[in-house]
């Protein structure tokens, strides 16, 4: 499987506190994207690193990506009470015959605590 | 725009009965996907279509059929439902076939 791998499970946090997740895969990537799924809701982006970048912000958001690790993180800095959700790193790998597939990790539950 | 829409949101089926689960997307992406999401298993990948007239299995295409309709609709069915199906199905799609995925907002499929 070349599903990735979040770490941590879950993470609880105060409000104002910063928050990272760490996502490992197993394969050669195009990019690595992370989404974020509230409850009972479908996902949605939040932001995409391609293979030849390293780091990459967006508000409070910020990525990094180590490819000769396969490894990526994502910080959320001075979180709120609203970020409380899950997590999903997903990996964009060529399946062959310029085929792409979306692979997701199995997700960080985040609590934030008002 | 609506984006992605999937329907229905909420089904339950009868072990051993079929049922079509309908996705179509309305921002002319070329490439859409049917995930599956179940307690601490994250999301995985059932079938994609990479673009018109194509598809392709992925990591448990077991006990679904899929069809892309047209540029706008990938469907996802279900010939004999069997129990170990009960999850939550989400449609996607992404303009080619290395940009972000919208996702609708998933159907919730029980089977008795």
């Amino acid at each position: 499987s070349q599903q990735g791998e979040e770490d941590p499970q879950a993470l609880s946090i105060q409000e104002g506190e910063n928050a990272t997740m760490n996502c490992s895969y197993k394969t050669s990537i195009n990019n690595l994207q992370w989404y974020r799924q509230n409850s009972g809701r479908g996902l949605v982006h939040l932001i995409l690193i391609r293979s030849n970048e390293r780091e990459k912000h967006s508000g409070r958001l910020r990525v990094t990506l180590d490819t000769s690790k396969k490894s990526s993180s994502l910080l959320i800095t001075a979180s709120r009470a609203a970020d409380t959700a899950s997590y999903f790193c997903a990996t964009l790998w060529d399946s062959g015959a310029g085929s792409y597939q979306l692979t997701f990790g199995k997700g960080t539950k985040l609590s934030v605590i008002p | 725009n609506a984006g992605v829409t999937q329907t229905p949101k909420f089904q339950v089926l009868k072990t051993g009965q079929s049922m079509t689960l309908q996705c179509a997307q309305d921002m002319n992406h070329n490439s859409m996907y049917w995930y599956r999401q179940d307690p601490g298993m994250g999301l995985r990948l059932i079938y994609y279509s990479a673009s018109e007239g194509t598809t392709d299995k992925g990591e448990v295409p077991n006990g679904y059929n899929v069809s892309r309709l047209n540029k706008r609709e990938f469907s996802l069915r279900l010939e004999s439902a069997a129990p170990s199906q009960t999850s939550v199905y989400f449609c996607a799609s992404t303009l080619t076939g290395v940009s972000e995925a919208f996702f609708g907002q998933g159907t919730r499929l029980t089977v008795v």
